[in-house]
């Protein structure tokens, strides 16, 4: 089965700058969340979508972040404008009934 | 207060010590409770699940206490691949089964 797959696997950008990742699930996984994980700390869930509806939002920073799930396969995320605090690790995770959850490598954005 | 807090770390033993991680959860309605290793530059992979009866997987053990909100790892006989941060992980009661995760401890397994 293949795994989540994420690009680009880094980027780096000015301040102010937009910047947007994406996320292929696994195929069927019909969950998808989107998290921040800052350098020495856990992920944070960012947002959550459950098909291509959001369940869960409560924690993005709506001003700047944005996220869609088109046809409840691929997702997007995306900055406008990126802060030098949005540097982190963004990962993406998908999870179905009876399948662990199941992260992408990652995106490692750095806003200099 | 955190919902999942962990000990920072780092942890620095030497190869074939017993080490032992704690965590602790703020919601007494959280249902589910894992424990991910994460390495460096890596994303987080599922190490084991925790159940209130304990459990273990070879040289690891996890245990769990509902009334004290408590989670624990314990790893013996650690090696140097054992080299990693452990995150304290918790599924939130509401639907849709969010993870929420503590900030890690790191371990360093020295020769």
């Amino acid at each position: 089965e293949a795994g989540v797959a994420q690009s680009p696997r880094y980027k780096i950008i000015e301040k102010r700058q937009s910047v947007a990742f994406w996320c292929n699930p696994i195929s069927g996984h019909a969950t998808l969340y989107w998290y921040q994980q800052i350098l020495g700390q856990g992920p944070k869930l960012l947002i959550q979508f459950q098909n291509n509806g959001v369940v869960d939002d409560s924690q993005l920073p709506k001003d700047r972040f944005s996220a869609e799930r088109l046809k409840g396969v691929d997702s997007t995320l995306k900055i406008q404008p990126a802060k030098l605090e949005d540097s982190a690790v963004y990962l993406c995770a998908t999870w179905s009934e009876g399948v662990d959850y199941t992260f992408g490598s990652g995106t490692r954005l750095t806003v200099v | 207060r955190k919902e999942v807090e962990q000990d920072p770390g780092p942890f620095n033993v030497p190869e074939g010590a017993t080490v032992a991680f704690n965590c602790t959860y703020s919601n007494s309605a959280s249902q589910s409770f894992f424990w991910y290793r994460q390495d460096c530059r890596k994303e987080p992979k599922l190490l084991m699940s925790v159940y209130s009866s304990g459990n273990e997987d070879g040289r690891f053990t996890a245990q769990l206490n509902r009334a004290s909100q408590y989670i624990s790892l314990l790893i013996r006989d650690s090696k140097l691949s054992d080299s990693a941060t452990y995150l304290c992980v918790v599924r939130g009661s509401g639907g849709y089964n969010k993870l929420i995760f503590g900030a890690g401890t790191r371990l360093a397994v020295h020769p």
